[in-house]
């Protein structure tokens, strides 16, 4: 079955510092991945996707991720962490045509 | 991408009683939508899909006659949650398939508190 693994139940990092959070996923064909953000009480909003091409893909609010098969891996990163990033991330596969897998979930914290 | 909303943000109810959440997609005719359920510091997890026109398909272990789904138009699906209990206190999402057909986005959430 597929399923999705964030390792890191929550991280730390320095305003300014870069940040790369890690989602591993467990897939038989080529999947189709997400990162959704989410802040305290509100909904899900799309970072990125990968669905094909290109194995780094750019998100929005200075965001990307890169794919790699080899290592089923679809981490996160972004250079430099604002105060605004504190959230919760979480990665996702795409199973069937429908059906959204979540991992669960990376709290970021940022310290000034 | 697709806007999506809910209504209400929150909801306290005594319980056994219903309660009623409103998921509409604003710039999309949605023939399909989601809801998830998501517990405090976990992830969230699919309870049904809901089609429009015609009966949704629930995940194994969620009860069809306590999650009530109607999805009659292309821009609205309704989740009703059944004589409710404490147990069902939970912050319910939802979500659309926008015109890509396979990104899914999501409503600012319903946070539902049994009394």
């Amino acid at each position: 079955a597929q399923s999705v693994t964030q390792p890191d139940i929550h991280i730390t990092v320095s305003e300014g510092a870069s940040l790369e959070l890690r989602c591993n996923y467990s897939y038989g064909a080529t999947p189709y991945l997400f990162w959704y953000v989410q802040s305290p009480g509100q909904g899900l909003q799309l970072l990125l996707k990968y669905f094909s091409g290109d194995t780094l893909v750019q998100g929005i609010k200075g965001f990307e991720a890169e794919f790699k098969r080899s290592q089923s891996s679809f981490n996160l990163r972004k250079p430099s962490v604002h105060w605004s990033d504190a959230a919760e991330y979480f990665c996702a596969v795409l199973r069937g045509f429908q059906k959204l897998v979540f991992g669960t979930g990376t709290r970021l914290l940022v310290s000034p | 991408g697709a806007v999506v909303s809910q209504h209400p943000s929150w909801v306290i109810c005594k319980s056994g009683t219903s309660v009623k959440i409103e998921c509409r997609s604003l710039d999309f005719q949605a023939t399909t939508m989601f809801w998830y359920r998501q517990f405090p510091k976990q992830s969230l997890m699919l309870m049904a899909t809901s089609n429009e026109g015609s009966k949704a398909t629930y995940e194994q272990g969620v009860e069809k006659d306590k999650f009530l789904i109607n999805h009659a138009s292309l821009t609205l699906s309704t989740l009703t949650v059944t004589s409710a209990h404490p147990e069902d206190s939970s912050f319910y999402i939802c979500s659309t398939k926008g015109e890509e057909g396979d990104t899914q986005y999501f409503g600012p959430g319903t946070r539902l508190t049994v009394l």
